[in-house]
């Protein structure tokens, strides 16, 4: 079945330790993103990717990286920058990154800064 | 800058009824606009999305329409089912902005 995988599900992080969320598409979409989803706040914009090895930083892209050396992957690295990284993550893809595109989600990870 | 409002926050109704989800936004230059539903801990799953040239999308019992002029949206759910129960979410395409805005949901619960 086509769709998007990020894993893991769940992550537990110490202070001051970097993690990495990964996520796959089987769709062929060209387009990636990366949202953070806070309690009563709506999805912020992480990063996005309209091609592979290029990407834009969104509205909160401060403490975190990315790349896209593939078509179907684009992992996020929280750096120990963030300051306040615990969060439920959502990685999405569409088949291009214009207004024309429906946009398609994981399952989602829950980072934990312990 | 586009803001996105969805109220109320949280909807609880017996099943069976018909009910009305509503989104407004402050920027009528939209694209597009796209409902999602969200369970809990789950990621998005696309419901509807219209554009901007279209008044309305149907698909099953749901029924999402756009006034582009008035800044509103509304999703339609009818003859509700305890299985509808999620959070729903829209998200407007803004042309000037080049971005995704979202709201912040409703929450239904639907209960026997």
């Amino acid at each position: 079945d086509g769709g998007i995988t990020q894993s893991p599900k769940y992550l537990f992080r110490k202070e001051g330790q970097n993690v990495t969320l990964s996520c796959e598409q089987n769709l062929n979409h060209d387009a990636m993103y990366w949202y953070r989803q806070d309690p009563g706040q709506g999805l912020r914009l992480i990063y996005y990717s309209q091609i592979v090895n290029d990407f834009q930083k969104g509205d909160i892209a401060e403490g975190y990286s990315v790349s896209r050396e593939k078509k179907e992957s684009f992992p996020l690295t929280v750096t120990s920058a963030q300051k306040n990284p615990t969060a439920f993550y959502l990685c999405a893809s569409s088949i291009s990154s214009g207004p024309t595109g429906e946009l398609f989600f994981g399952e989602g990870s829950r980072l934990t800064v312990l | 800058k586009q803001e996105v409002t969805q109220i109320p926050a949280a909807l609880s109704v017996p099943e069976g009824e018909n009910l009305v989800l509503n989104c407004s936004f402050t920027d009528s230059a939209i694209y597009n606009l796209q409902w999602f539903r969200q369970d809990p801990g789950k990621g998005l799953t696309s419901l509807l999305l219209i554009q901007s040239s279209q008044r309305e999308q149907t698909s099953g019992r749901l029924n999402a329409s756009l006034d582009k002029s008035s800044g509103r949206s509304t999703l339609y759910i009818a003859a509700s089912q305890p299985g509808d129960s999620a959070t729903y979410l829209c998200a407007v395409y803004t042309g000037t902005a080049s971005k995704l805005t979202f709201g912040t949901g409703t929450r239904l619960q639907v209960t026997l």
